[in-house]
């Protein structure tokens, strides 16, 4: 089942704006990640943060997780038209066995 | 480097036809994984093979077999393809199973009529 959940479902900017995508799960995690899908294309992987970690930074990402709140955040800093895609969270909790479980993704479209 | 290659990359069926999705990577990796991707549903997992030689059911696999036929190649069978099988099918591989970081393939995408 899917457990990680991405809020908005889509966005809409400006080049140069920041983007803040937000994703929540439901049971306990060992680390969550990003992954960004360009139309038609495979998923990327962006960043990973582990559950004893609050805060992750990669060139103009910035990740937070708060597992209190069993949410974390993706922020896109001075957003490019290359940036245009779509943003899933993954988590590999309790309930996921092997494998990781994907959101239902933000797509994010930013324009010049 | 390749990473992770499918094919075919596009494929029409009739309701009844059988195929096979084959994907092939070149990282040495463990872990392989089939997952479907539908419109507002994001990515469901099929089928995953956290090692050579073992094989284990995802969310949705129905409908589906596979075969981890060596650490290199893992692959997708529908044997009666029914047209809720439409979908784009994404191949990902990862050193280990469970928390690394996933490679994904291009996609292949599938419509049953």
């Amino acid at each position: 089942s899917q457990q990680g959940e991405e809020d908005p479902q889509a966005l809409s900017i400006q080049e140069g704006e920041n983007a803040t995508m937000n994703c929540s799960y439901k049971t306990s995690i060992n680390n969550l990640q990003w992954y960004r899908q360009n139309s038609g294309r495979g998923l990327v992987h962006l960043i990973l943060i582990r559950s004893n970690e609050r805060e992750k930074h990669s060139g103009r990402l910035r990740v937070t997780l708060d597992t209190s709140k069993k949410s974390s955040s993706l922020l896109i800093t001075a957003s490019r038209a290359a940036d245009t895609a779509s943003y899933f969270c993954a988590t590999d909790g309790s309930n996921s066995g092997y494998a990781l479980n994907f959101g239902k993704g933000t797509s994010l479209l930013v324009t010049p | 480097n390749a990473g992770v290659t499918q094919t075919p990359k596009f494929q029409v069926l009739k309701t009844g036809q059988s195929m096979t999705l084959q994907c092939a990577q070149d990282m040495n990796h463990n872990s392989m994984y089939w997952y479907r991707q539908d419109p507002g549903m994001g990515l469901r997992l099929i089928y995953y093979s956290a090692s050579e030689g073992t094989t284990d059911k995802g969310e949705v696999p129905n409908g589906y077999n596979v075969s981890r036929l060596n650490k290199r190649e893992f692959s997708l069978r529908l044997e009666s393809a029914a047209p809720s099988q439409t979908s784009v099918y994404f191949c990902a591989s990862s050193v280990t199973g469970g928390t690394g970081e996933l490679f994904f393939g291009e996609g292949s995408r599938l419509t049953v009529l």
